[in-house]
């Protein structure tokens, strides 16, 4: 079956730092990868996504790379705010089928950034 | 537009009461979809809906129920509350089975 592995966390960084979240997946076929992002108190939203081999996501000064050679989708960001601070859950979904849409999520990463 | 609402915010319930969690869209979307949070293990699915009328079951779904039927509402029943069920609760849409899932702001849930 399906199956996203995280970083384990927390994480805590200074303001400004570089940030990567490792992000690891198992699945069949060519799944869509995902990135989400849950800000104390709120839902999910939606961070950033690609959808096949060496495409590259991006959204707020974050990126992933989909490497299908490594099964991975590592979250990096340049330099970190404190607004960053947020829980991250990287997700897969698989393309067609009976999948109905079911998206499979990493356990997620605390991230808090001090000023 | 609201997007996705779930009432009610926050529960506490005793071991074996029952409740009903309303997840409600504006988007006019078809699919709907039930998750739980635990630490540590990310969001599973336990029920989901491919539109008006339809529900299926995700990975958990023993203990709950659901019910859709209006496009625009999607409800998840516990009959018979256990501890086991103290979680987060989100909902989500999407337009069809492809695109971007939108996500509620979550139900806390608490049974002693």
């Amino acid at each position: 079956g399906n199956s996203v592995t995280q970083m384990e966390g927390p994480v805590t960084l200074s303001e400004e730092a570089f940030l990567t979240i490792n992000c690891t997946y198992t699945a069949t076929g060519y799944p869509s990868l995902f990135w989400y992002v849950q800000y104390p108190g709120e839902g999910l939203q939606l961070l950033l996504k690609a959808t096949k081999a060496d495409d590259k996501g991006s959204n707020k000064g974050f990126e992933a790379t989909y490497r299908k050679e490594t099964t991975s989708f590592h979250l990096e960001k340049g330099s970190v705010q404190v607004s960053d601070s947020a829980v991250y859950f990287c997700a897969l979904r698989n393309a067609g089928g009976t999948s109905y849409g079911k998206l499979t999520f990493g356990q997620g990463t605390i991230l808090t950034v001090h000023p | 537009n609201a997007g996705v609402t779930q009432t009610p915010k926050f529960r506490v319930l005793k071991t074996g009461q029952s409740m009903t969690l309303l997840c409600a869209q504006d988007m006019n979307h078809e699919y709907m979809y039930w998750y739980r949070q635990d630490p540590g293990m990310g969001l599973r699915l336990i029920h989901y809906s491919v539109g008006e009328g339809t529900t299926a079951k995700g990975e958990v779904p023993d203990g709950y129920n659901v019910s859709r039927l209006k496009k625009q509402n999607f409800l998840l029943g516990l009959e018979s509350a256990a501890p086991s069920q103290t979680s987060v609760y989100f909902c989500a849409s999407s337009p069809r089975v492809q695109e971007t899932q939108y996500f509620g702001p979550g139900t806390r849930l608490l049974v002693l």
